[in-house]
């Protein structure tokens, strides 16, 4: 599969914990998208890194959270001190970068915060 | 004002039928627009990508992206039972976020 993969698929936290997920891009792709989905929403962009270097990051994303891609290739996501609020679909995109726009998306991972 | 309005439906349509979905915009900027499918509980895929104004035709979906009017539509041909599910569009301008609408959930009866 040459997609990209994203692991957990589900994630059950209690609030307070810390998790991370992982992204793994299409080999290839140089730029890699986080974002975040609730239900009955479209994604929501939380950040976006070309190569290992963090580019851009939204407002929505809290000093809880953090997002690396230390060599360029996969990339994780940290929450720290989950709350309720936090329980959504975590979506990791790549894009090849000459036709910029052209984003695939991962499965993503269901966090459910209780 | 959000940035990106779409109707979310639920649109519910027998098969065969031609699927309209729309979204508006309110930045001026944006020059890069694109529709995703999305089934539940799945990651988007991503079915339409245009830059600028204009039509664009792949097989049984047509976009188009009226700038003027800040409003792109995506139009589904003959459509089947498997094209039921969420469609999204997104857009963007010179820089790397994406702006994504709600979703309209579509339902195709066979």
């Amino acid at each position: 599969d040459t997609g990209v993969s994203q692991d957990p698929r589900h994630k059950i936290t209690k609030r307070g914990q810390n998790v991370t997920f992982r992204c793994d891009p299409i080999s290839e792709h140089n730029r890699l998208y986080w974002y975040r989905q609730t239900l009955g929403q479209g994604p929501e962009f939380l950040t976006y890194f070309q190569n290992e270097a963090q580019l851009e990051k939204s407002r929505l994303l809290s000093d809880r959270f953090s997002a690396e891609r230390p060599k360029g290739s996969f990339s994780t996501l940290e929450i720290q001190r989950t709350e309720q609020g936090d329980s959504a679909m975590y979506l990791c995109a790549s894009s090849l970068g000459l036709v910029k726009n052209e984003q695939f998306f991962g499965p993503g991972t269901r966090l459910t915060v209780l | 004002q959000k940035e990106v309005e779409q109707d979310p439906g639920p649109l519910s349509v027998p098969e065969g039928a031609i699927v309209s979905l729309n979204c508006t915009y309110s930045n001026s900027a944006f020059q890069y627009f694109m529709w995703y499918r999305q089934y539940s509980r799945k990651g988007p895929e991503l079915l339409m990508y245009t830059y600028s104004s204009g039509n664009k035709e792949d097989g049984r979906f047509t976009a188009q992206v009226d700038k003027s009017s800040k409003y792109i539509s995506l139009f589904i041909r003959d459509s089947q039972p498997s094209d039921s599910a969420t469609y999204l569009c997104a857009m963007s301008g010179t820089g790397n976020q994406f702006y994504f609408g709600t979703g309209t959930s579509l339902t195709v009866i066979p």
